[in-house]
């Protein structure tokens, strides 16, 4: 059963316009939450991480926005650029995982010129 | 950032050879993973270690097995490899969050 779920598969966004990635969890224990972006044959590369006690974090043009009570987070990212195209792991850990991270099957996203 | 690295990145192997996949970071991290991922899956973590001596199996279920003789390197280890193990293999470290090496691809024949 997937703590972590991230319904779209794949997204596509014009260069310029926003990217809205969204990610659903539903263990309540879970207290930290991060978005990695990964390109093909490369490891995950951490982007942005977000804990349970704020609602929103910003960096440059990636932010991430939590809602609790929906238990659920999505990451923007504005303006897209092509080179933004990749897969995006929405990850998350708290007590209920011992402190080990739980990811989602992740949103491929393509970013077109 | 860590620098976590990861030999060898592709292998291609014939069923019941035995593999050890090398994991080394440089920044004196305790914690270490090995996470397993298939194409449009999630990672699966399948090994973590705490520090030198310490070794504990992940969610998922793995034929395989790790040491961690020394704080920088966590080598993962398959005895007799199958085309079930067929996989991307990542290896991360932690300080305030988990930096991952390149992978591993490995394809058993």
């Amino acid at each position: 059963d997937q703590q972590v779920k991230q319904n779209s598969p794949s997204l596509s966004v014009q260069e310029g316009r926003i990217s809205i990635l969204n990610c659903d969890y539903t263990n309540s224990m879970f207290d930290y939450f991060l978005w990695y972006k990964k390109y093909p044959a490369e490891g995950p590369t951490f982007l942005i991480s977000i804990s349970s006690i704020k609602d929103k974090n910003e960096d440059g043009r990636f932010t991430v926005f939590l809602n609790k009570s929906a238990k659920h987070l999505s990451l923007h990212i504005v303006p897209s650029q092509p080179g933004d195209s990749a897969v995006y792991f929405c990850a998350a850990s708290g007590v209920g995982s011992q402190g080990n991270l739980i990811f989602g099957k992740g949103t491929k996203l393509s970013v077109k010129p | 950032e860590a620098d976590i690295y990861q030999t060898p990145r592709y292998l291609v192997i014939g069923t019941g050879k035995k593999i050890t996949l090398e994991c080394s970071q440089t920044m004196g991290h305790d914690k270490m993973y090995w996470y397993q991922q298939d194409p449009g899956m999630e990672l699966h973590l399948i090994h973590y270690s705490y520090g030198v001596n310490s070794t504990e199996k992940g969610d998922l279920s793995s034929e395989s097995t790790v040491s961690r003789i020394r704080t920088e390197h966590f080598p993962l280890t398959l005895e007799s490899a199958r085309p079930s193990h067929t996989s991307q293999y990542l290896c991360a470290s932690e300080s305030d969050t988990q930096y991952f090496g390149p992978g591993t691809r490995l394809t058993v024949l």
